[in-house]
């Protein structure tokens, strides 16, 4: 079975500032896809960015970059220059390259960005 | 684009009643699917459809919750008899891709706040 773990419900930095939010997933697959998404106080599900296993360069996405560290079954997400309008629950998320379309979710860290 | 579209946005009513979550996905997206979020677990996936037929429903928690889709334009979730542990934000989101990516996202509603008394 595969799981998610965001060990951090709640984190906050100062804006212009840098901050890492940690997901940890666990698998036996070896070809799979992780995502981070972000759900600001409007509800709405917004995809951040996406990794495929099979790539050892990481993502990056503007002020979005992750740190994907496959054999630790790490797969941390790096907010540069945070801004207020960044402030949202961030959602880590697996899927297997066998079962497109379902995702695992983490059950989300709440990021408070300061001004 | 109206985007995904969700009725009703909050929903409060007694344990034991009915309950049915409505859902429009973007015209032309093949995939629709349906989540719960609640503090406790975080996002999970209760079902997906691929082209109206139901794919995959191992997330859905109890006999109590049905889904169909109809046709391509809509799809209900229903919670027969609800019970108060049901008290969560339930999300559609459709896609057209099978992979998401910053090209063609998965497109979530604003979801329904549904509570149990």
């Amino acid at each position: 079975a595969q799981t998610v773990t965001q060990s951090q419900p709640e984190m906050s930095v100062q804006e212009a500032e840098t901050v890492t939010l940690s997901c940890t997933y666990d698998t036996s697959e070896n070809n799979y896809y992780l995502f981070w998404y972000k759900q600001p106080p409007s509800r709405q599900m917004i995809l951040v960015i996406r990794q495929e296993a099979y790539k050892q360069q990481n993502a990056t996405e503007n002020r979005f970059s992750v740190n994907f560290q496959k054999a630790a079954k790490s797969f941390s997400l790096k907010i540069s220059d945070s801004q207020l309008g960044d402030t949202a629950m961030y959602f880590c998320a697996f899927m297997t390259y066998y079962n497109f379309n379902k995702f695992y979710f983490g059950s989300g860290t709440k990021l408070n960005v300061k001004p | 684009d109206a985007g995904v579209i969700q009725s009703p946005r909050h929903e409060v009513t007694e344990m034991g009643q009915e309950v049915t979550l409505r859902c429009k996905p973007i015209s032309g997206h093949d995939y629709l699917f349906w989540y719960r979020q609640t503090m406790m677990r975080g996002l999970e996936l209760l079902i997906y459809f691929n082209n109206n037929v139901p794919i995959d429903d191992s997330g859905m928690p109890e006999d109590r919750f049905s889904a169909k889709m109809p046709n391509a334009s809509f799809s209900t979730l229903k919670i027969q008899p609800s019970e108060p542990r049901d008290s969560a934000v339930y999300f559609c989101a459709s896609s057209l891709s099978q992979l998401p990516d910053s090209n063609q996202p998965q497109h979530f509603g604003d979801g329904t706040r549904l509570s149990i008394l």
